[in-house]
């Protein structure tokens, strides 16, 4: 696609739920990130894929998060048990193979609000 | 280990005026230095970006700013401010190679009529 699309905008949930949120990245960007907002905060590394594989996850916060990307194309970021905390905008941004052109400027989504209550 | 400091979390400017968003990093090796903003419900844009090469560094909307080593700071600066720069602005730092953002804490721009 032109962009980084991600779904959904909006999430609320209860606290304890299990909640999905997806990117699809632009297409042929070969690696996928995955950030946290919170409210006043800058974006916090979470996960970062190059192809299907999970190069770097030093940023996901417990064993509650999970993200996968079998394809290589879409991402999805999962959170098991949700807690108040986890309520956030989570951003997914994209960009192209390492080494080519452009491979250090990540292209953002507009994010996926989740409110946990 | 790297990190980045943005100084002021708020900066009011009266339109027309010069902006100055300040932006400190460290890192133990050569950076790549990235400015984003974002505007209200909308994902993060780029603004400029500094890869090693000339050292000011001009972006779009109007905004420049300059890598200066011996101070470890990127400050982005604009001559004339416009309402419709209002936004968030964020600093980041990556390495070559992991290309994985560090995000400075933001720093809120509003621009007086």
């Amino acid at each position: 696609g032109a962009g980084v699309s991600q779904t959904p905008s909006n999430k609320v949930t209860e606290k304890g739920k299990y909640v999905e949120l997806r990117c699809d990245p632009i297409s042929g960007h070969t690696a996928l990130y995955w950030y946290r907002q919170s409210l006043g905060q800058g974006p916090e590394f979470l996960i970062y894929f190059q192809g299907t594989g999970a190069a770097d996850d030093s940023g996901l916060p417990n064993d509650r998060f999970f993200a996968v990307r079998p394809e290589g194309s879409v991402s999805t970021l999962k959170i098991q048990r949700t807690e108040r905390g986890d309520s956030a905008v989570y951003l997914c941004a994209s960009s192209p193979a390492p080494r080519s052109s452009g491979a250090n400027v990540l292209t953002f989504g507009a994010g996926s609000r989740l409110t946990v209550l | 280990a790297q990190s980045v400091t943005q100084l002021g979390s708020h900066v009011s400017v009266s339109e027309g005026a010069l902006v100055l968003l300040r932006c400190n990093y460290s890192s133990s090796v050569p950076p790549y230095l990235f400015w984003y903003v974002q505007y209200p419900n909308q994902g993060l844009q780029l603004l400029l970006k500094y890869t090693s090469a000339a050292t000011l560094v001009k972006g779009i909307n109007g905004f420049e700013a300059e890598f200066k080593k011996s101070e470890t700071s990127f400050h982005l600066t604009k001559p004339s401010a416009h309402m419709s720069d209002a936004a968030e602005y964020f600093c980041a730092v990556s390495t070559s190679g992991t290309y994985k953002y560090i995000f400075g804490t933001g720093t809120r721009l509003k621009v007086l009529a």
